[in-house]
């Protein structure tokens, strides 16, 4: 089935760097994909979800780049600040039943 | 935003018993999933639910596992008997629809068995 690895585990980076958080799958066929920030306590948050036609994705504050020759997806804070530290996840779809199959996980610390 | 909802936070009980884990999912949602999260590890799907049936469940769904939603209230994952390998963080999600559609994730129930 679907594996996803994502690096790094942890990254610290003081404020107003930028961050850069890498996940690669294996299966071809995957077509959705989505990036969750996660606050200690609290949910998973959407930050946002990338069909495989698109390979630019811009939010606030951050660009996700999808790469499907090499199948790497990765999220790109362009200029980090404090309120940013959470741990975030990939995750990736390719069923029509909605499983998602996520990385590991990055905790991301941002010093001021 | 939409928020889905799960009771309790904390659950801590012997080897061998039953739990129930509750989800109140967003409203207006049609599909729930139950993920599971071991400390330190990877979050891992369990199973997803449609119109009353398992749609979906990986190999982690074992057969003391069971999911069910009566009569459009909690969304509820039952382990009967317990084992000490059940102990994770499980994470209950919703969707309008099905893959189109992003989950939304309640806060985790902390599963722990003794």
């Amino acid at each position: 089935g679907e594996q996803v690895e994502q690096r790094p585990p942890h990254l610290s980076v003081r404020e107003g760097d930028s961050a850069v958080i890498t996940c690669t799958y294996t299966d071809p066929n995957s077509y959705y994909f989505f990036w969750y920030k996660q606050e200690p306590g609290a949910s998973l948050q959407l930050l946002m979800k990338v069909f495989s036609s698109t390979e630019i994705n811009e939010g606030q504050g951050f660009t996700v780049l999808l790469n499907k020759k090499d199948k790497r997806l990765s999220l790109n804070l362009t200029a980090a600040h404090p309120g940013d530290s959470a741990a975030y996840f990939c995750a990736v779809s390719n069923t029509n039943t909605g499983k998602l199959t996520f990385g590991d996980g990055t905790v991301l610390t941002v010093k001021p | 935003g939409p928020k889905v909802l799960q009771i309790p936070s904390h659950q801590i009980i012997d080897m061998g018993q039953m739990v129930t884990l509750n989800c109140d999912p967003v409203s207006n949602h049609l599909y729930f999933y139950w993920y599971k999260q071991i400390l330190g590890q990877q979050m891992e799907f369990l199973v997803n639910f449609y119109n009353g049936k398992v749609m979906e469940k990986s190999k982690l769904f074992k057969d003391q596992f069971s999911v069910e939603r009566p009569d459009g209230s909690y969304f509820t994952l039952k382990i009967q008997p317990t084992a000490l390998e059940d102990s994770a963080v499980y994470f209950c999600a919703s969707s309008f629809r099905d893959s189109l559609y992003e989950q939304y994730f309640g806060p985790g129930t902390r599963l722990t068995v003794l």
